[in-house]
């Protein structure tokens, strides 16, 4: 059973650019979630997607937006750069909205 | 104020004591509760799933949830160098987000 896996793993963009970051989930699992991680924080909630429609969605602003396909892969996109955007941006799948989420390793994202 | 909160440590130990993780939340109606495990720079790692009150073991792990306290724990029995790493605690709330705490970094010595 393949895990959860993200690309790029490292990307280094300026600010006012525009980024785009790949999930693919686990096996059998339908629901996506995405989460920014910040240096010595925990994890934030930006939004998970249910079977390809957005289910929820966490204190992020519209220039945060995503997408899920019908293999329940997932992108995360991010117009205008800003600074704080560094972080770690973590995709987690799961079966169903309501279960353990599986996390990817992650991809790390520096803003100049 | 955060819906948990988790002391970020460090929590330093010798190689074979037990590691004592706590946190509190604030929601009475969260029902499942979590704890991973991060190395550093990788993803988050899931080492127990807990559902309402009680105690969960899986080998050299037990988690506890004390919903009349708030309060969810995470013991590491004989703990070795390889435990070394920040220990997150998590509340999976009724729209099926996960609510991190802030994280414990833990370090084994030999």
């Amino acid at each position: 059973e393949t895990g959860v896996t993200q690309s790029p793993t490292h990307l280094i963009k300026t600010r006012g650019q525009q980024v785009t970051l790949r999930c693919s989930s686990q096996s059998g699992h339908n629901t996506v979630s995405w989460y920014q991680q910040a240096l010595g924080q925990g994890p934030q909630f930006i939004f998970q997607y249910y079977r390809e429609e957005e289910n929820g969605r966490g204190n992020f602003p519209p220039r945060f937006s995503g997408l899920q396909f019908p293999n329940y892969s997932s992108e995360l996109n991010v117009n205008a750069l800003e600074l704080d955007d560094s972080a770690l941006y973590l995709c987690a799948s799961s079966r169903a909205s309501y279960n353990e989420q599986f996390f990817g390793p992650g991809t790390r994202l520096t803003v100049l | 104020q955060k819906e948990v909160e988790q002391d970020p440590g460090p929590l330093s130990v010798p190689e074979g004591a037990i590691v004592s993780l706590n946190c509190t939340y604030s929601n009475s109606a969260f029902q499942y509760f979590m704890w991973y495990r991060q190395y550093s720079r990788k993803g988050p790692e899931l080492l127990m799933y807990t559902y309402s009150s009680g105690n969960k073991e899986d080998g050299r792990f037990t988690a506890q949830v004390d919903k009349s306290s708030k309060y969810i724990s995470l013991f590491i029995r004989d703990s070795q160098p390889s435990d070394s790493a920040t220990y997150l605690c998590a509340i999976l709330d009724s729209w099926g987000k996960l609510q991190f705490g802030a994280g414990t970094q833990v370090v084994v010595t030999p």
